[in-house]
């Protein structure tokens, strides 16, 4: 089974600022990953996945996030953040077609 | 709108009470799926249906669980006995079948509180 673990439950970033959410996972064999967004009082939103193509994977809404074997990682990044970004963001892992596994949340707060 | 639409949005009720929620997928989406979200964690998969057939049920969902999509269409998933554990957010998802995983599509999900 995947298991996905988001390091920090809470990020404060400025307004301009570059976005940095840490997410790694546990697999022997590289999964699908993913990128959701919840905004308050909305379903989650996909963001970006990656499926073994390009290892730097571009999303919606400026975010990007890049898998790295290595380090059994998939951060996502957002080089300027809006205050729109403020939202719940959960990575989340599946080996199968069916099944995801998510990690905890990252709230991200957006500073004025 | 034609998203994923769960009903109802909030429920209320007393310990040993049922309660059923309904989810109305994508209409052309064939699979379905239940997660449970708590506070301060991430969605958890419930179960999984690909059009009527219910083809895997976590081991979170005892025995006072029951889901059903009758028709491939709309599900309903009943819990029955409520206790105070079972509060959380019901989500329920959607994605077209041959789809990779997780591209699913998200209802506002149903926020169930037991007393």
């Amino acid at each position: 089974a995947q298991s996905v673990t988001q390091l920090g439950s809470h990020v404060s970033v400025s307004e301009g600022a570059l976005v940095l959410l840490r997410c790694n996972y546990s697999s022997s064999v590289p999964p699908y990953l993913f990128w959701y967004v919840q905004y308050p009082n909305q379903g989650l939103q996909l963001l970006l996945k990656y499926t073994s193509a390009a290892t730097l994977v571009k999303g919606i809404n400026g975010f990007e996030a890049e898998f790295k074997k290595s380090e059994t990682s998939f951060h996502l990044t957002k080089p300027s953040a809006h205050m729109s970004d403020a939202a719940e963001y959960f990575c989340a892992a599946s080996s199968n077609d069916y099944k995801l596994s998510f990690g905890a949340g990252t709230t991200v707060t957006v500073r004025a | 709108d034609t998203g994923v639409s769960q009903d109802p949005r909030h429920k209320i009720t007393k310990r040993g009470q049922n309660v059923t929620f309904r989810c109305d997928p994508i209409s052309e989406h064939n699979r379905l799926y239940w997660y449970r979200q708590t506070l301060g964690q991430g969605p958890e998969f419930l179960t999984y249906f690909q059009n009527e057939a219910q083809l895997e049920k976590s081991r979170l969902l005892s025995d006072r669980f029951s889901a059903e999509r009758p028709k491939g269409s709309f599900s309903t998933l009943e819990i029955q006995r409520t206790e105070q554990g079972d509060s959380a957010m019901y989500l329920c998802a959607s994605s077209k079948g041959g789809s990779l995983a997780g591209e699913l599509f998200f209802g506002e999900g149903s926020r169930l509180t037991v007393l």
